[in-house]
């Protein structure tokens, strides 16, 4: 039973063309996270929900926006995608209590820019 | 700021060997430690996690990985390695922040297995 589900699972774009990527999740977790993951690099958080308390990392690109209408979903933006802006899209969630805290990631977008 | 070191980019052992995955971090403060395996074109999935207690912390598919702060290390381990544990290992130090956390990974490790 999938917990959190990403969509696409692969996407392409054009250079400069708007995308879209969705992550949700079924565990009612009050945190939420995007990771961009370049290939054989480490994951490198993008930024975080906190419930509806938007945390953006001081070196993701202005081009990168996000949205969280509500608990389950979370969507990222790419305004103007650039052709480094290829890589692997993850998600993940954490219940946000440290002590027993397990952060699940979803299986991630592949997204392609021409 | 926290930092992950893992210093070996490949690792390669025979099937039934054992396995030590390598970890160093850098934190000011106990740290949380967690290490990840993820599949070609999958996402992370937790093998262990070390938040506080007991310094050798079991997890799933066989691993273990004991915490040494003399060390700041956190190396992963098991005694068998099977064809199926051949993925990419990441090892993450997790940093308290409002409600909750966030990790930093270190770069990962490969690990091959060989027949």
């Amino acid at each position: 039973d999938a917990m959190v589900i990403q969509n696409p699972r692969y996407q392409v774009t054009q250079f400069g063309k708007p995308v879209t990527l969705s992550c949700s999740q079924t565990l009612n977790h009050n945190v939420m996270y995007w990771y961009q993951q370049k290939s054989s690099q480490a994951p490198k958080l993008l930024f975080h929900y906190y419930d509806k308390d938007f945390n953006n990392e001081a070196d993701t690109p202005d081009n990168f926006q996000s949205r969280r209408p509500n608990t389950s979903f979370c969507f990222l933006d790419i305004r103007s995608p650039g052709l480094g802006d290829t890589a692997m899209y993850l998600c993940a969630t954490t219940g946000g209590g440290f002590s027993t805290d397990t952060q699940y990631f979803g299986p991630g977008t592949r997204l392609t820019v021409l | 700021a926290q930092s992950v070191t893992q210093p070996d980019i490949h690792i390669t052992v025979s099937e039934g060997a054992s396995l030590e995955l390598r970890c160093n971090y850098s934190y000011g403060a106990t740290p949380y430690l967690f290490w990840y395996v993820q599949s070609p074109g999958q996402g992370l999935q937790l093998l262990l996690k070390y938040f506080s207690g007991d310094t050798l912390v079991q997890g799933i598919k066989g691993f273990e990985a004991e915490f040494k702060r003399s060390q700041s290390s956190f190396n992963l381990r098991k005694p068998s390695v099977h064809w199926s544990d051949a993925a990419e290992y990441f090892c993450a130090v997790g940093v308290p922040s409002g409600g909750s956390y966030i990790p930093t990974f270190g770069r990962g490790t490969s690990l091959i297995v060989h027949p």
